[in-house]
């Protein structure tokens, strides 16, 4: 079942901050978020596993809500190079000891100065 | 330390053909993961392999194969080629498992005529 990710698409100024939000009906074995920007490959950008933990990377950071089976990235004082297309993957298990890495359709995440 | 690369960059094919995709994985990754990215769809799952067996695979048809070599190496098979195969087919590596970060390469663009 793919994670469903909201919004689609957001259009923010250098220095706004956003949230990206990405929910699944299964139960979450972890999450992770990758960014793509335009003509480039996905680059990883964090894992949360289980246990709610919330992790950073300068001015971008998620959250892992086990209960709610849901993770949120967020992105503070916003940069033109933030710009791209960002995936939310979810982890779950699939049986005989095997997981599945779901990934959600991407926000568009546009910075303008 | 070389990354994930694959080849070729871009392929053209014909409805019913063959197509060969290839991927090299990081050194010292024994995860290679296969997905389909077509426009407006996101990432799409294909093919897991570790240590050199098929280890998941996703929603797609027996036509999309695959298999690891000894060295790690992959290649995607894809059989009877259809119009709506066209794509970027992403490769990506891990160490082990979906619980720790892939590292994607630059993709094949499939284009089926």
């Amino acid at each position: 079942q793919q994670p469903v990710q909201s919004p689609q698409a957001v259009i923010l100024r250098e220095g706004e901050d956003a949230v990206i939000n990405c929910s699944s009906s299964k139960a979450l074995y972890s999450v992770h978020w990758y960014r793509q920007k335009h003509g480039e490959a996905p680059v990883f950008l964090m894992i949360l596993l289980k246990g709610g933990e919330q992790k950073g990377h300068e001015k971008i950071s998620a959250s892992f809500n086990e209960k709610k089976q849901q993770s949120s990235l967020y992105l503070t004082a916003s940069q033109l190079s933030y710009s791209g297309t960002y995936f939310c993957g979810t982890v779950t298990y699939s049986g005989a000891g095997s997981y599945q890495l779901t990934f959600g359709k991407g926000t568009k995440l546009s910075v303008i100065p | 330390e070389a990354g994930v690369t694959q080849s070729p960059t871009h392929l053209i094919k014909t409805r019913g053909q063959q197509a060969t995709l290839r991927c090299s994985p990081i050194s010292g990754h024994t995860s290679v993961y296969w997905y389909q990215q077509a426009l407006g769809l996101g990432l799409q799952f294909l093919l897991w392999y570790d240590e050199g067996e098929e280890r998941n695979r996703g929603n797609f048809p027996p036509r999309f194969s695959g298999r690891q070599f000894p060295n790690y190496s992959s290649e995607l098979n894809v059989n009877a080629l259809e119009l709506e195969d066209s794509a970027l087919y992403l490769c990506a590596s891990s160490l082990t498992d979906k619980t720790y970060e892939q590292y994607f390469g630059p993709g094949t663009r499939l284009t089926v005529t």
